[in-house]
């Protein structure tokens, strides 16, 4: 089975622009997370998808959006970029609901690092 | 209050030694999942393994166990016989509220780098 892929892998912009970045689960899971990796903050959750629904968001501006598509292909929008969205956006995809009512094995993307210039 | 926490930001281990890296967690919840990543300088977050609060055994995967003590609140990741390829950072995750169908955040902790020393 193909893993979880992110398209781009890197991209540059200016203060002020916007970018959409991709994200394709693993074939045949529902759920997509998204996560912002910085040095200063460490790994956070922006929010997560599931049949095409947000079901949790985490503690970000509404700068930060997202979608999913009846695919389960998920988007990730950031507009008005600032400087401190420089960071690695992790993508990661899961099976819900878990193993016996467990929780399910979030697998991971490479990630798309985006610098903000 | 953190609620995942890991008190090494780095260890060098010499090869083929085992390591163990700590991880202590915070939470109300009685149904919970503790989870183990690798990331490596490419970025990539590789699963490596999982213990859910009601289970009763140790997760063990190949070279990784989990040693899970509930009382503790700590999950610490033990890796035997160290291998060069074994460089990388390492985090310790959770979610919390497993039982409830819908919740599947997340929540790292600060990681520790993890250098293996011929």
């Amino acid at each position: 089975k193909a893993g979880v892929t992110q398209t781009p892998r890197y991209l540059i912009k200016t203060r002020g622009q916007q970018v959409t970045l991709s994200c394709s689960p693993i074939s045949g899971h529902r759920s997509v997370s998204w996560y912002q990796q910085t040095p200063g903050q460490g790994l956070q959750f922006l929010f997560e998808y599931f049949s095409e629904t947000q079901r949790n968001k985490g503690n970000f501006p509404g700068r930060f959006s997202g979608r999913q598509f009846s695919n389960s292909r998920s988007e990730m929008n950031v507009s008005t970029l600032e400087l401190g969205d420089s960071a690695l956006y992790l993508c990661a995809s899961s099976f819900p609901p878990g193993r016996g009512g467990g929780a399910e094995t979030q697998y991971f993307g490479p990630g798309t690092r985006l610098l903000v210039l | 209050a953190q609620k995942i926490t890991q008190t090494q930001p780095g260890m060098f281990v010499q090869e083929k030694e085992a390591v163990t890296l700590d991880c202590t967690y915070d939470t109300s919840d009685q149904s919970y999942g503790l989870f183990w990543y690798k990331q490596p300088s490419s970025g990539e977050m590789i699963f490596l393994i999982y213990q859910g609060s009601y289970d009763e055994q140790n997760a063990t995967e190949g070279r990784y166990s989990l040693n899970f003590q509930k009382a503790r609140k700590s999950a610490n990741l033990v890796i035997s016989a160290s291998q060069l390829g074994d460089s990388a950072m390492y985090f310790c995750a959770m979610r919390e509220g497993i039982s409830n169908f819908g919740n599947e955040k997340l929540t790292f902790g600060t990681g520790t780098r993890l250098t293996i020393i011929p």
